[in-house]
């Protein structure tokens, strides 16, 4: 089974400033996602960015790149210019990426929350 | 266009009782997962169902099930309340496969 470690269970960072979140997973598959979530006090979990394993090159949304290392199990996320929007519990998950039908749930880790502070 | 939709938004039940969730997905997707998720815990994945079939199940007792109807709307029942099903319920909804899945606002679920 699959299994996502984010050992940061809090970070704070002052706005305007960059932060990296951390996340570590496990696993035996060759294939697969990883992505970031954020989850606001409204609870809407909200899709940060995501990254395919078989791409060599980090994907990035604006203020938003991670730092893929497959041979180190590694998925950090890092947020640059951070705004006080930013401001949220960060979910790093996992998916499986077999074909067939099986299902394609998505772990999760027990996130990270991050203060910005003005 | 409307994004997934949940109902109700808050909920209390007593122990022993049974309740059911209600999950509309985005229009035109196909599949519907369900998500627990503990205070301070990261979502726990309970069901997945794809063109009205389960498609998946998580490490849930059976206690927990899921429909999902024609329109591909879901209902999430659980009976026999226990206090640690206290939580927050979360439905997403994708086209299927490896397409993102799309998260509702979830309903808090609380058991006392």
């Amino acid at each position: 089974a699959q299994t996502v470690t984010q050992s940061q269970p809090e970070m704070s960072v002052q706005e305007a400033e960059t932060v990296t979140l951390s996340c570590t997973y496990d696993t035996s598959e060759s294939d697969y996602y990883l992505f970031w979530y954020k989850q606001p006090p409204s609870r809407q979990m909200i899709l940060v960015i995501r990254q395919e394993a078989y791409k060599q090159q980090n994907a990035t949304e604006n203020r938003f790149s991670v730092n893929f290392q497959k041979a180190a199990k590694s998925f950090s996320l890092k947020i640059s210019d951070s705004q006080l929007g930013d401001a949220a519990m960060y979910f790093c998950a996992y998916r499986s990426q077999n074909s067939g039908g099986s299902n394609y749930k998505l772990t999760f880790g027990k996130g990270t929350l991050l203060t910005v502070n003005p | 266009d409307a994004g997934v939709t949940q109902s109700p938004t808050h909920l209390i039940k007593t122990r022993g009782q049974q309740v059911t969730l209600r999950c509309s997905p985005i229009s035109g997707h196909k599949s519907v997962s369900w998500y627990q998720q503990v205070l301070g815990q990261g979502p726990q994945f309970i069901f997945q169902y794809y063109e009205k079939e389960e498609r998946g199940r998580g490490n849930f007792p059976d206690r927990f099930s899921a429909r999902q109807f024609p329109n591909y709307s879901s209902e999430l029942n659980v009976n026999a309340l226990l206090l640690g099903d206290s939580a927050l319920y979360l439905c997403a909804s994708s086209l299927g496969g490896v397409n993102e899945q799309f998260f509702g606002p979830g309903t808090r679920l609380t058991v006392l």
